[in-house]
């Protein structure tokens, strides 16, 4: 049951470069979607969402963008930085539930310096 | 910034033994969630509680498990006769409330059946 996925387990980019990251999920009850990053031996630590309402949301270097027809969404960071290698998990939730977090199996950032 | 706490970061427990988690949620939260993490797969929804009593489960959630929020401020998850397959890392999570917020998370325990 893989209602959120992530196809890249890994993803290596150049300081200063813009990494993407991308996600797709398969319920169509998803209206709320997360980003977050976790280091070894640490929690999941939230980076930034968007509402099913929105097509993009910006926070700083980190910017998310929701294609809903094609149930898509990527995580833009611009410019990466070497602090930023991590593991970056999407998560869905749905209103018609206690809004528990559906996961991707995460993709593994390195931004090489 | 306040934080979700968890104790203990790690465990070790002989299989068939029971063994609680606590946790210790974001003070004014009313929503509260366990995960957990199996090592090289997902992180996994268990259960989620709201006004002393459980919301979802999923379907890992079964009879060995139970949730109990004791008193104002601790949230266990306790494990009655633990297996092999129960090692895995185990997530706390809070929320205010619910809609456009994002959970905060604990650090985890670390639970190691034997």
């Amino acid at each position: 049951d893989q209602q959120v996925k992530q196809n890249s387990p890994s993803l290596s980019v150049q300081e200063g470069r813009i990494s993407i990251l991308n996600c797709d999920y398969t319920n169509s009850m998803f209206d709320y979607f997360l980003w977050y990053k976790k280091y070894p031996a640490e929690g999941p630590t939230f980076l930034i969402s968007i509402s099913s309402i929105k097509d993009k949301n910006e926070d700083g270097r980190f910017t998310v963008f929701l294609n809903k027809s094609a149930k898509h969404l990527s995580l833009h960071i611009v410019p990466s930085q070497p602090g930023d290698s991590a593991v970056y998990f999407c998560a869905a939730s749905a209103s018609n539930s206690a809004r528990q977090l559906t996961f991707g199996s995460g993709t593994q950032l390195t931004v090489l310096p | 910034e306040p934080e979700v706490t968890q104790t203990p970061s790690h465990q070790v427990t002989q299989m068939g033994q029971e063994v609680i988690l606590r946790c210790v949620p974001i003070s004014n939260h009313l929503y509260f969630y366990w995960y957990r993490q199996i090592l090289g797969q997902k992180v996994e929804f268990l259960v989620s509680f709201y006004n002393n009593e459980i919301s979802e489960k999923s379907e890992i959630f079964d009879d060995q498990f139970s949730v109990e929020r004791p008193d104002g401020s601790n949230f266990t998850l306790k494990i009655r006769s633990t297996k092999l397959e129960d090692s895995a890392m185990y997530f706390c999570a809070s929320i205010f409330r619910q809609g456009g917020q994002p959970q905060h998370f604990g650090d985890g325990t670390r639970l190691s059946i034997l």
